[in-house]
C-alpha cells in the first residue's frame, strides 16, 4: 500500500488566495482525519470523517477554513481566503475503526506559507 | 487547554543507553495511549500504544509505561540508537467519546554515536 498521499507537499500563497490541499487514505480505512502542526500549538486535530460523512470539526478555526469527502478515496482541505497566521504543516491521516487500537496513519503533510 | 504535555522539548542520550521520554495529562477520562515517532519532513508513525487497563506494554526495545494516580506515561527505548533520533508525540483518546486523538507538544530525541 502506498500509504497516506497528500498533495502538494509544499504550497506558497500570497493572502487573500484560496488555497486547497488534498488527501487520499489508505483503501479500505473508513476513518480521515485533518491535522495541523504549529510551533504555537503543536498537533492539533481540525476535523475528522467517517464513512465520507464530517464527524467533528470543532477544531476548524473558522469559517475560512472547509473540508469534503467527496468519496472513499479523496478528501480536501479549503482555505479561503489564506492569512498569514494560517501559515503551518499540514497532515491528514487515516484509520481502519477511529479507535485508540486503530493508530493513525499520517500522510507527509503540506507545508502552507502564506505571505 | 493543554491536556496532554511534555515537558522536556528536546533530551540526549548516548548510544546504547536508555532514553526515557515523559508524559503527563490532565483528563482522567482518557483510557487509551499511544506514542508516535516523526522524523523531519515526514509525517508521525505509530511507536506503541498502551490501554488504561494496563500499565506497561513492551514491544522489542520500547517500553511504555503508565501510571494513572501520577496522569503519567513514559517512553523507555533500550539500547537506543541513532536511527531512533526523532521527535517523539505522546497522544491520549477517550474512547467512547469518538476519535479526537489528543497530542503532547514533542521532544526532540538525539541519540549520539
Amino acid at each position: 500500500d502506498a500509504g497516506v498521499i497528500q498533495s502538494p507537499r509544499h504550497e506558497v500563497t500570497e493572502m487573500g488566495q484560496e488555497v486547497t490541499l488534498r488527501c487520499k487514505p489508505i483503501s479500505g480505512h473508513d476513518y480521515l482525519f485533518w491535522y495541523r502542526q504549529t510551533m504555537m500549538r503543536g498537533l492539533e486535530l481540525l476535523i475528522y470523517f467517517n464513512n465520507n460523512v464530517p464527524i467533528d470539526d470543532s477544531g476548524m478555526p473558522e469559517d475560512r477554513f472547509s473540508a469534503k469527502m467527496p468519496n472513499a478515496s479523496f478528501s480536501t482541505l479549503k482555505i479561503q481566503p489564506s492569512e498569514p497566521r494560517d501559515s503551518a504543516v499540514y497532515f491528514c491521516a487515516s484509520s481502519l475503526e477511529g479507535t485508540g487500537n486503530s493508530p493513525l496513519h499520517f500522510g507527509n503533510g503540506t507545508r502552507l506559507t502564506v505571505t | 487547554d493543554q491536556q496532554v504535555k511534555q515537558n522536556s522539548p528536546s533530551l540526549s542520550v548516548q548510544e546504547g543507553r536508555i532514553s526515557i521520554l515523559n508524559c503527563d495529562y490532565t483528563n482522567s477520562m482518557f483510557d487509551y495511549f499511544l506514542w508516535y515517532k516523526k522524523y523531519p519532513a515526514e509525517g508521525p508513525t505509530f511507536l506503541i500504544s498502551i490501554s488504561s487497563i494496563k500499565d506497561k506494554n513492551e514491544d522489542g526495545r520500547f517500553t511504555v509505561f503508565l501510571n494513572k494516580s501520577a496522569k503519567h506515561l513514559s517512553l523507555h527505548i533500550v539500547p537506543s540508537q541513532p536511527g531512533d533520533s526523532a521527535v517523539y508525540f505522546c497522544a491520549a483518546i477517550i474512547e467512547t467519546s469518538g476519535s479526537r486523538l489528543t497530542f503532547g507538544e514533542g521532544t526532540q530525541l538525539t541519540v549520539n554515536p
